[in-house]
């Protein structure tokens, strides 16, 4: 059974830090990872899908890191903002299964 | 705007009544899904359907039903069958199962009283 592991629960750093998000999962025949972005109260936003036979995903500030052997994938946020502040979260779908599975996820707190 | 609608946004309940969650998408995706989140538990898909007319049971597809009678509808229903149906209620869609993006919608929050 694949199972998303995101550590740490909470993280909460000044404003302008870099910082990376950790992603793991325990089965390495995936098809795909995403990225997403929850705040309080609404829907996930999607931050980048990288395919399994990708390496990284850039979007603005944003880069996701894909390492299938070693089960792992980070987000690096570049020159945080407090509007960065929420809930990160990652998912996986496996080859041949038709749903995704999510981590727990991060909540990222970035003070002025 | 392309996008994925919900409605209600917040819903209450009495015990013993089933209740229904709209979920209206115009990205002409043919993949829709259900999934619900509890504090700590992250999302756990309830219902997807691949195509119109067809659909399969998640891992927690107890207690509900659905339908997808058209392609840009996917309704929800709790049933008095669901023990814990206090819940953030989340829709989403892909272009196909699971081989591209998904994009969510704005959640529902169902409150049973």
């Amino acid at each position: 059974k694949q199972e998303v592991t995101q550590i740490p629960a909470a993280l909460s750093v000044p404003e302008g830090e870099n910082l990376v998000l950790n992603c793991s999962f325990t089965d390495s025949a995936i098809y795909n990872l995403q990225w997403f972005r929850q705040d309080p109260g609404k829907g996930l936003t999607s931050l980048l899908l990288i395919q399994s036979s990708q390496r990284e995903q850039t979007s603005g500030r944003l880069n996701a890191s894909l390492d299938k052997s070693s089960g792992r994938s980070t987000l690096y946020i570049a020159a945080s903002q407090p509007g960065d502040s929420a809930t990160y979260l990652c998912a996986v779908t496996l080859e041949g299964a038709q749903k995704l599975v999510f981590g727990q996820g991060t909540r990222l707190t970035i003070n002025p | 705007d392309g996008g994925i609608t919900q409605s209600p946004k917040y819903l209450f309940r009495k015990e013993g009544q089933n209740v229904t969650l709209s979920c209206e998408q115009n990205l002409n995706h043919d993949a829709m899904y259900w999934y619900r989140q509890d504090p700590g538990q992250g999302l756990r898909l309830i219902y997807y359907s691949q195509i119109v007319n067809d659909f399969q049971k998640g891992d927690i597809a107890e207690g509900y039903s659905v339908s997808r009678e058209k392609k840009e509808s996917f309704p929800l229903t709790v049933t008095s069958a669901q023990k814990n149906p206090t819940a953030f209620y989340l829709c989403a869609s892909s272009w196909m199962a699971n081989t591209g993006e998904l994009f969510f919608g704005e959640g529902s929050r169902l409150t049973v009283l």
